[in-house]
């Protein structure tokens, strides 16, 4: 079935370091990849996401490539702030039918400032 | 609110008992979700309703877990009979579109209902 492996945490960077957080993935068909966000108290949101290969997803300064080759999708970001510690969720979506998202273990950010 | 609202935040049953955790969606979305979510894990699938239709419960862990949307907009997610390692958080997600849409869509997220056996 389809599966995501991402790396485990946690994170600890300083504030400015640079982010990658390697997720790849196992899934028939051609997914869609997501990243999710769960900020301290908060619910699940979405972060960004990319529908098919070669894409980008981009937000708030966050970035990821589908990289169909390497079954990757791996978050990146230039400088980490202290507001950016959470919780990364990478994810997919199986082809066609309704969204039905399977998630990665998460891997927890804590940035010190 | 606008968002997706679950009740009870925290619940702490003891070991046999029934519990029923509440889920409000967005209002019209279509699509609703529950995923079953241990300490340390991502979110595991659990079914899937199109309005008041659940098309999927595969996810489901035993026939002690029960879930349904009536008037497609509410929906309950019951468990009877709890043991222990149904400690978890249980999250609901909603999403507008339905199941001829595109897998491009965004899932909508509630805080959760943390369940405690004990």
């Amino acid at each position: 079935g389809d599966s995501v492996t991402q790396m485990e945490g946690p994170v600890t960077l300083s504030e400015e370091a640079f982010l990658t957080i390697n997720c790849t993935y196992t899934a028939t068909g051609y997914p869609s990849l997501f990243w999710y966000v769960q900020y301290p108290g908060e619910g699940l949101q979405l972060l960004l996401k990319a529908t098919k290969a070669d894409d980008k997803g981009s937000n708030k300064g966050f970035e990821a490539t589908y990289r169909k080759e390497t079954t990757s999708f791996h978050l990146e970001k230039g400088s980490v702030q202290v507001s950016d510690s959470a919780v990364y969720f990478c994810a997919l979506t199986n082809s066609g039918g309704y969204q039905k998202v399977t998630f990665g273990t998460g891997t927890k950010l804590q940035v010190i400032p | 609110g606008a968002g997706v609202s679950q009740s009870p935040r925290y619940k702490v049953a003891k070991r046999g008992q029934d519990v029923a955790l509440r889920c409000d969606p967005i209002s019209g979305h279509v699509s609703l979700f529950w995923y079953q979510q241990a300490l340390g894990q991502g979110p595991e699938f659990l079914t899937y309703f199109q309005n008041e239709a659940q098309l999927d419960k595969s996810g489901l862990p035993s026939d002690r877990f029960f879930a349904e949307r009536p008037e497609g907009s509410v929906s309950t997610l019951k468990i009877q009979r709890t043991q222990q390692e149904d400690s978890a958080v249980y999250l609901c997600a909603s999403s507008l579109k339905g199941l001829d849409f595109a897998n491009t869509g965004e899932l909508f997220f509630g805080e959760g209902s943390r369940l405690t056996v004990l």
